[in-house]
Formats: structure tokens, C-alpha cells, sequence
């Protein structure tokens, strides 16, 4: 595996599910990445973890739990989500947090039904 | 607040015919200002970053350039495979990447 890597690819669940979403950076990063990608709105930037510490928090329901077990995976973990929850989450990562390019893995496209 | 423009939203071009995109930001400490592409249903896929205005990147039909308010994407001789949406993004004080909306363009046979 390269890069950056998630799973799964695709999710629908019912608003009383629980489920998780996996990320895995192969390229030796110190930071990671959640965001949301929503229709014709720029990419929101949900979570950052640097160096295996939080360290931002973007105002993000509670119902969205972030979980960096070590510094090459990045889980967020999802229970009772709302409709206007269904969108792409994208993890990345980066050298450091700041000025300095992220590389995005594929996606999971999350339906809330 | 960072704040990123995207213009145009949506642009049609013939295969050959060169245009350019801008992106117009606002940033407190521009720290870098970062160009994306992405495919339907994937994820952003990273182009160039620019840290200082005058500064100039390139890869294949793809040239990056930026200003002190703005940056631009030209395309010279588009064909079909650079089709995509273009997003644009700059990192300042923060440490945040604030993200435009994207050009989306599509190169016609």
C-alpha cells in the first residue's frame, strides 16, 4: 500500500448505526486529517491530529468522535448521524501541520438514510 | 478569517484551447498557497505549492502562478484526461488549509 488509504470506499447507515471510518498514512507523516466534503462547498476541515495529540477541534457535533491510536492511522468513529451528515469524508496528512502540502487519501462516500 | 475564490466556477474548453483559473485569497501570513486536482468520486490529488509571490511551478500542460492576491492555473493545450475540478487552497497563521469552492473544467474532444 501507498500513500494514503481508506476504508471503507463506500457506507450507508441508518441513523441509530454505529460504525467507523479507517485511515492509514504510508508515507511517514507526523500529522493527520479529517474533512467534510459537501456539494458546491469547499472542503471543512472536522478534525487535526498532530503528533498523535488533537489539536483542533472544528465545532464538530459530538456525534462525529475522532480516535488517532499512533501516527500512521486515524479512525473516526460515527453514531446516531443525521441526513445532512451524508457526504465525502476525506482523511490526510501531512509532514508537519502548517505550511506544508496534505496528500489525501480516496474517500469514503457516506450515505445517512 | 483565510478566505480562498475560485473563478471560474465551471469552465468549458475545446481540446488545444488554453485558458486559465484564478484564485483570489485573503490570509493573515501566507505560509503557502496549494492547487489540487480531483477526479469524480475520489480524493484531491496534489499539484504545486507556491510560498512567495513572483514564484512559478509547472508540470506537463499545468503552470502555477502567484501574486500577492492571487494565484493562477493556466492550461495550455488542454486535452480530455485534464479534465477535473481544480481546487485551490492556502495556509497561513492558523496552520489550517481554507479551501475554495474549485473550477470545474472539461476539455471536449
Amino acid at each position: 500500500e501507498t500513500g494514503v488509504t481508506q476504508t471503507p470506499r463506500h457506507l450507508v447507515m441508518g441513523m441509530t448505526n454505529k460504525k467507523s471510518l479507517k485511515c492509514e498514512q504510508h508515507l511517514g507523516h507526523n500529522a493527520m486529517y479529517w474533512y467534510k466534503q459537501s456539494a458546491k462547498k469547499p472542503l471543512e476541515l472536522m478534525f487535526v491530529y498532530s503528533l498523535e495529540e488533537r489539536v483542533e477541534n472544528n465545532s464538530v457535533p459530538s456525534r462525529f468522535s475522532p480516535e488517532c491510536p499512533n501516527s500512521s492511522h486515524l479512525f473516526l468513529h460515527l453514531h446516531t448521524l443525521q441526513p445532512e451528515d451524508s457526504a465525502l469524508y476525506l482523511c490526510a496528512s501531512s509532514q508537519l501541520q502548517g505550511g506544508y502540502e496534505q496528500y489525501f487519501g480516496p474517500g469514503t462516500r457516506l450515505t445517512v438514510t | 478569517e483565510d478566505q480562498v475564490t475560485q473563478s471560474p466556477e465551471a469552465l468549458r474548453l475545446q481540446e488545444g484551447e488554453s485558458s486559465s483559473l484564478n484564485c483570489s485569497y485573503t490570509v493573515s501570513g501566507l505560509r503557502g498557497l496549494f492547487w489540487y486536482r480531483q477526479d469524480p468520486g475520489k480524493g484531491p490529488e496534489f499539484l504545486f505549492t507556491l510560498y512567495s509571490a513572483g514564484e512559478e511551478k509547472e508540470k506537463e500542460r499545468l503552470k502555477a502562478t502567484l501574486t500577492k492576491k492571487e494565484s493562477f492555473l493556466h492550461i495550455t493545450a488542454p486535452k480530455p484526461e485534464d479534465s477535473a475540478t481544480y481546487l485551490c487552497a492556502v495556509s497561513g497563521g492558523n496552520n489550517r488549509l481554507a479551501f475554495g469552492k474549485g473550477n470545474q473544467v472539461v476539455v471536449i474532444p
